[in-house]
């Protein structure tokens, strides 16, 4: 049971647009930065969004980032087929002093 | 380039211990807090261990606290961790990751990861 809840899987067309949702607590979430990573199959995560909102040098604009109160949100736009991965966000939970990451989303681009 | 390549991962029994490494290069790992994440096959990510940039804080998962102590060696530039009392659950793959902001940690780099296998 991951302390941060994702939904397990998600699909969309390609050129669509998706959102995937990260709920979480006032101990994590709610007092911390929040950031998201894609794992494409057979590799490691890679850092999609950092401080909430903030995407490294080589992310392209299709990903964004947001947050309110205890929940965050990850946002794909012009969906491609190289997007097919599970992407997972992750913060610092304050109360266990330890990082804590959501289950998971399964993208699937179809 | 930053690199981050683990080691040391192998099939172990219940009980046992190993100690996974994590060669860093391509930055002023000095200057880098450094974390353990795992992936148990099939499964979503598990955090592991934080250390600070110069070792003096350490932070555990509670599912290996006491088990498990990260620590490093920065004129090495190498992260470690020593895993004890090893039980089927801790089976997965290990990355390490490098965290730019020790205060709102992150992770901007990761290794390729190593297999750590618990059977007997």
């Amino acid at each position: 049971q991951s302390v941060l809840t994702q939904p397990p899987s998600l699909s969309a067309a390609p050129g669509q647009k998706v959102t995937i949702s990260c709920s979480g607590s006032s101990s994590n979430i709610g007092k911390n930065y929040v950031s998201w990573y894609q794992q494409l199959p057979g590799t490691a995560p890679k850092l999609l969004i950092y401080d909430n909102n903030k995407r490294p040098s080589g992310i392209p604009d299709r990903f964004s980032g947001s947050k309110s109160a205890t929940s965050a949100t990850l946002g794909i736009t012009g969906l491609q087929t190289g997007d097919e991965a599970d992407y997972y966000c992750g913060t610092w939970d304050s109360s266990l002093s330890a990082g804590v990451f959501g289950g998971g989303t399964q993208l699937t681009v179809l | 380039e930053v690199q981050l390549v683990e080691s040391g991962g192998g099939l172990v029994q219940p009980g046992g211990s190993l100690r996974l490494s994590c060669a860093a290069s391509g930055f002023t790992f000095s200057t880098y807090s450094m974390h353990w994440v795992r992936q148990a096959p099939g499964k979503g990510l598990e955090y592991v261990s934080a250390i600070s940039s110069d070792g003096g804080s350490t932070y555990y998962a509670n599912s290996v606290k006491g088990r498990f102590t990260i620590s490093r060696d920065n004129s090495k530039n190498t992260l470690y961790l020593q895993m004890g009392s090893l039980r089927p659950e801790d089976m997965a793959v290990y990355y390490c990751a490098r965290d730019p902001n020790w205060n709102y940690p992150h992770f901007d780099y990761w290794g390729q990861g190593t297999l750590v296998t618990v059977s007997s």
